[in-house]
């Protein structure tokens, strides 16, 4: 079975610094990998996914993140936080078969200071 | 741009009656899914749904829920007997045909809140 670990429940950074979100999976077959937003009150929107192809994936808003396997981490990058950034991020797996269900992590909000 | 949409936004119901949360996917979508978000906690994987049937559930999914697509373009979860503990958030989602590495477009879900 796959599973997602986040490091850091709660990250603060101030305006105009990295944000670094950290993702680690662990899978038997090959992962799928997403990272969703989720801004309060509001469902899940989508920022970007990793599927076999380039391992560096740019998403919406200027985040990205890199899929290292030697690693099997997937972490979320920004080089510059703006305070609209403020949100819970969540890491998630999904593999080939069955239901392609998502496993998700257990988020981690993220705190964005002036 | 095509969404999937849920109603209610909020539900409100006593311990032990029946809830039926309502989902329109989109419409060109094959493959249909249930989460639940307890407060504070991890979206959990409840059921999917594909070709008339579900294709996996999770332990949380026992015989007191239930899906149908009763129509061309609704897929519902029904809770037979609501407890304390499903009070939560539910998502609803789908996507489309291809691998699993297509996207999942998420509803705004249902809050549920069981008294």
């Amino acid at each position: 079975a796959q599973s997602v670990t986040q490091l850091g429940s709660h990250v603060s950074v101030s305006e105009g610094a990295l944000v670094l979100l950290r993702c680690n999976y662990s899978s038997s077959v090959p992962p799928y990998l997403f990272w969703y937003v989720q801004y309060p009150n509001q469902g899940l929107q989508l920022l970007l996914k990793y599927t076999s192809a380039a391992t560096l994936v740019k998403g919406i808003n200027g985040f990205e993140a890199e899929f290292k396997k030697s690693e099997t981490s997937f972490h979320l990058t920004k080089p510059s936080a703006h305070m609209s950034d403020a949100a819970e991020y969540f890491c998630a797996v999904s593999v080939t078969g069955g239901g392609n269900k998502l496993t998700f992590g257990t988020g981690t909000q993220l705190k964005v200071e002036l | 741009e095509p969404e999937v949409t849920q109603t209610p936004s909020h539900q409100v119901t006593q311990m032990g009656q029946e809830v039926i949360l309502r989902c329109v996917p989109i419409s060109n979508h094959l493959y249909f899914y249930w989460y639940r978000q307890i407060l504070g906690q991890k979206v959990e994987f409840l059921v999917s749904f594909y070709n008339n049937e579900i294709s996996e559930k999770s332990e949380i999914f026992d015989d007191q829920f239930s899906v149908e697509r009763p129509d061309g373009s609704n897929f519902t979860l029904k809770i037979r007997s609501t407890k304390l503990e499903d009070s939560a958030m539910y998502f609803c989602a789908s996507r489309g045909a291809g691998g699993s590495g297509n996207e999942q477009f998420f509803g705004p879900g249902t809050r549920l809140t069981v008294l």
